[in-house]
């Protein structure tokens, strides 16, 4: 099993730019997540998704786009970069996503994107 | 706003020497859950420990969890310079929410 698989690695845009990150996990699990990663900041959630066509969102939305429309994808997309999205971003996976889960959650390897 | 705080946030100690690392947060939890993070790359889970549960272990880790406190420690024993990485506590309450503190970087000289 491959995990959870995130593209592209890096990413240089220029601000006002929109793009998509893309991420997929092949452990058929239900609760998807992404979050950004700042120095000193540590991981805080962007958006989430209890399972597909179920989306809702985390504690830094502002500027980021998601839907789920398979179990298996859940894309990031900016709107319009600017450059405080400077940052890596994970997406992250896990078997069930209810508030009493005991399920650990798996990650990707992450996004590193700069924007100019 | 981060949930959990680690402290320190970073370590420095030699090979065969025991680290700890301490995560404080601020409201009631179903569960605590640690991750490593070693450079550039993705979190991979280490423990999780339930909030019923006081102590827990796996390997060379040791995982506390004072609810009365709101604080748990990871203890990693007999430490190995592969054990260089960031730690990351994550406390899940009653929503879909996994809530990630700032981290604790350890360096383990050999």
């Amino acid at each position: 099993n491959a995990g959870v698989t995130q593209t592209p690695k890096f990413q240089v845009l220029k601000t006002g730019q929109s793009m998509t990150l893309q991420c997929a996990q092949d452990m058929n699990h239900e609760y998807m997540s992404w979050y950004r990663q700042d120095p000193g900041m540590g991981l805080r959630l962007i958006h989430y998704s209890v399972g597909a066509g179920i989306t809702d969102q985390g504690e830094v939305p502002n500027g980021y786009n998601v839907s789920r429309s398979t179990t298996e994808d859940f894309p990031l997309r900016l709107l319009s970069a600017a450059p405080s999205q400077t940052s890596v971003y994970f997406c992250a996976s896990s078997r069930e996503g209810m508030g009493t889960s005991n399920q650990p959650q798996h990650f990707g390897d992450g996004t590193r994107l700069s924007i100019l | 706003s981060q949930q959990g705080e680690e402290d320190p946030q970073a370590l420095s100690i030699q090979e065969g020497e025991n680290a700890t690392m301490n995560c404080s947060y601020k409201t009631s939890i179903n569960n605590l859950q640690w991750y490593r993070q070693n450079s550039g790359r993705g979190l991979v889970h280490l423990i999780l420990i339930r909030s019923n549960e006081r102590e827990k272990h796996s390997g060379r880790l040791r995982v506390t969890l004072d609810t009365s406190k709101k604080s748990s420690s990871l203890l990693i024993t007999a430490s190995r310079a592969a054990d260089t990485a960031s730690y990351f506590c994550a406390t899940r309450g009653g929503s879909e929410k996994l809530v990630f503190g700032k981290g604790t970087k350890l360096t383990v000289n050999p």
